[in-house]
This record gives C-alpha cells, structure tokens and sequence, in this order.
C-alpha cells in the first residue's frame, strides 16, 4: 500500500513569513498532484509535477518534485491571509492510482 | 466551462434513515465521476468510481453504494445510516482516457457534511 505523509500537521505564521510544507512517501509515483482546500469546500487542483527535479512555480508558490520522484515540497513566499487552507498532496502511480496524503492545515495570520 | 454541482451542502439524519446525495457535471461529456470521503486527519478515501452510464466499481467496503443513471450524474445512497457514515463527502470528476487523471487531476464539488445522529 503505498502512503504518502505530509509535514508538518498543523502550521500557523505571520503574514509576510515564509513557509515550506512536505510530501513525502517510500513509493515512486508518475506524478504528483498539490490542491488546496478552504474551509467547507472541495479541494482546487494548484500544480501537477510529473519529471523528477521538475521545478513550478504559481505566483509566489514553488513546487519541487524529488529526484527520485517519491517526494515533493511547497514553498510560500510572503504567505498572505489568502493562502490559509488545507494542503493536500496526490500521489499517482503508474498504474493510474491515486493516494492522498492527510495535508497540512496552514493559517496565516493578519 | 465545466462545472461540477453538489447537493445539499449540509445535512443531519438520524441512524437507521436512508441517504442520498446527487452530483452533475455539466459542459463535458463522458466524465469519470468519483465519490470520495474526507476525514479529519486521514486525508481522502475514495469509495466509488464510475467511466460510465451504470458502471460502479467500488474501493472499499461499506454501508454505502452507487449509482451513474444519466452521463453526468453521480448518486450516493444508503438504506440505513451508521454513526460511522459521519464524515465530509465530495464528488468528483476527471477527463475520461488514459493518463488524464495523473495529469488534469480531479475537478471536486463543494462537497456535503453528513451528520448521523
């Protein structure tokens, strides 16, 4: 079974603090997958990485995907107000299967 | 544009009454539609899956079932709810064919909070 742990748990900070959230797994995927989940809502697709080392960036968030492919990192510059939500990484493997990790709660205060 | 509606938002039901939650997708067609079940702490679980008009395949076990009568409907039922069917449940929907998932992802719903008391 192939598992996916996010780190850390919870996190709070100031707004205009950087912040680096991670993905980690013992599995290589084909691609990963970063949503982003506000309160009462469903979960908003914000990246798909799909070549080790590949390097996105979307706005003032940078997503990395590991090498080896088995783990993946987020990085908020200047976090705002905005960002606060439930980060949610997806691994899927080549076999088309995805595997959710339990996210990080982030809350970024004014 | 796609869109994807959930219906209802919220909802409280007694133990032992019957469930039933309804998903559409409008602008596309032939959609892979999903159900899936988010926990607090424990991420998304899926539960069922469909590539097509009555066809279900489900993940895991459990009090819940399925069913796709229309192209871009997506329903999920009971006959009797559990305590344990408490949880935040969201439809989902993903472009059909082979590998589309692992690069466009999942188009989610705004999800319904199931309350069984």
């Amino acid at each position: 079974t192939q598992l996916l742990e996010q780190s850390p748990q919870f996190l709070s900070i100031q707004e205009g603090e950087n912040l680096t959230v991670y993905c980690n797994s013992s599995s290589v995927f084909s691609s990963l997958q970063w949503y982003r989940q506000e309160p009462g809502e469903g979960p908003v697709l914000l990246v798909t990485v799909v070549t080790g080392g590949e390097v996105k960036k979307l706005k003032r968030l940078t997503f990395q995907f590991g090498d080896a492919r088995k783990d993946s990192s987020l990085h908020i510059t200047a976090a705002q107000p905005g960002d606060t939500g439930l980060y949610l990484c997806a691994g899927v493997n080549y076999g088309q299967n995805f595997v959710f990790g339990p996210g990080t709660r982030l809350s970024v205060l004014p | 544009s796609q869109t994807i509606h959930q219906w209802p938002a919220t909802l409280v039901q007694p133990v032992g009454s019957p469930l039933s939650l309804e998903c559409t997708v409008e602008g596309t067609s032939n959609p892979n539609l999903y159900w899936y079940r988010q926990a607090a702490g424990r991420g998304l679980q899926l539960l069922f899956y469909s590539v097509g008009i009555g066809q279900i395949s489900s993940e895991v076990p459990q009090n819940l079932s399925a069913s796709r009568p229309q192209d871009r409907q997506f329903i999920l039922s009971s006959k009797k709810l559990l305590l344990s069917d408490s949880g935040f449940y969201l439809c989902a929907w993903s472009v059909s064919g082979d590998f589309t998932l692992a690069y466009y992802g999942y188009t989610f719903g705004s999800g319904t909070r199931l309350t069984v008391v």
